[in-house]
């Protein structure tokens, strides 16, 4: 079965470095992989999506990148603020069922 | 003006109980999901309805029991509660046609079962 890892379960990084999240999945890469951000008692928030015929995408502050050969993306924050902390969720989209598959996530902790 | 709302946020109730949330989506989307995030934080779907039609249902103990009375709300329902559905269980919507697949998230319920 198709299995999700983001390898850091918390990480912490200092206020204005670049925070780097990793999502590594197994088998079939899927259409789409998408990340999402998630506070304490609330619900997950889309931030950005990345096809696979994408190598990177850019959004403001975020960068994701997507390499199918490894079978991994990569999420970057640059200039990196206290506002930021919270926990990012990778997810696969394999546009076959309309099931998106999450990871479990990694909690973010940007020091002053 | 909440684009998917749940309710209640919080619901605390004994073993073998029933009880029901309920989600409500204004987004015009055609697709709703359940997804129950456990104590480790796993986000795992549960249900997916498609205008109405359940498409995916993950080996979901029959207690529980999803219901859209039409493309805008999805209910659900759980008989004989047992301590391991204590769980935060979020509602999401999408627009399958876009085909974009940005699921929007209700804020959760958090269900405690004693």
């Amino acid at each position: 079965s198709q299995k999700i890892e983001q390898n850091s379960e918390a990480l912490n990084i200092q206020e204005g470095k670049t925070a780097t999240l990793t999502c590594n999945y197994t088998n079939y890469s899927p259409a789409y992989l998408q990340w999402y951000r998630q506070d304490p008692g609330r619900g997950p928030v889309f931030l950005l999506l990345i096809r696979e015929n994408e190598k990177e995408k850019r959004k403001e502050r975020l960068k994701v990148t997507f390499d199918t050969t490894l079978k991994q993306s990569l999420f970057h924050i640059t200039a990196s603020q206290p506002a930021d902390s919270a926990t990012y969720l990778c997810a696969l989209d394999f546009r076959t069922d309309d099931k998106i598959i999450f990871g479990k996530g990694t909690r973010l902790h940007i020091l002053p | 003006d909440t684009a998917v709302s749940q309710t209640p946020k919080y619901l605390v109730t004994q073993m073998g109980n029933d009880k029901s949330i309920k989600c409500e989506q204004n987004l015009g989307h055609d697709t709703m999901y359940w997804y129950k995030q456990d104590s480790k934080k796993f986000l795992k779907i549960m249900f997916s309805y498609n205008n109405k039609e359940l498409i995916i249902n993950e080996t979901v103990p029959n207690r529980f029991s999803p219901k859209s009375p039409d493309k805008a709300h999805l209910n659900l329902h759980i008989n004989s509660l047992e301590l391991g559905d204590s769980a935060v269980y979020f509602c999401a919507s999408s627009q399958a046609a876009t085909r974009t697949g940005e699921l929007f998230f209700g804020e959760g319920s958090r269900l405690t079962v004693l």
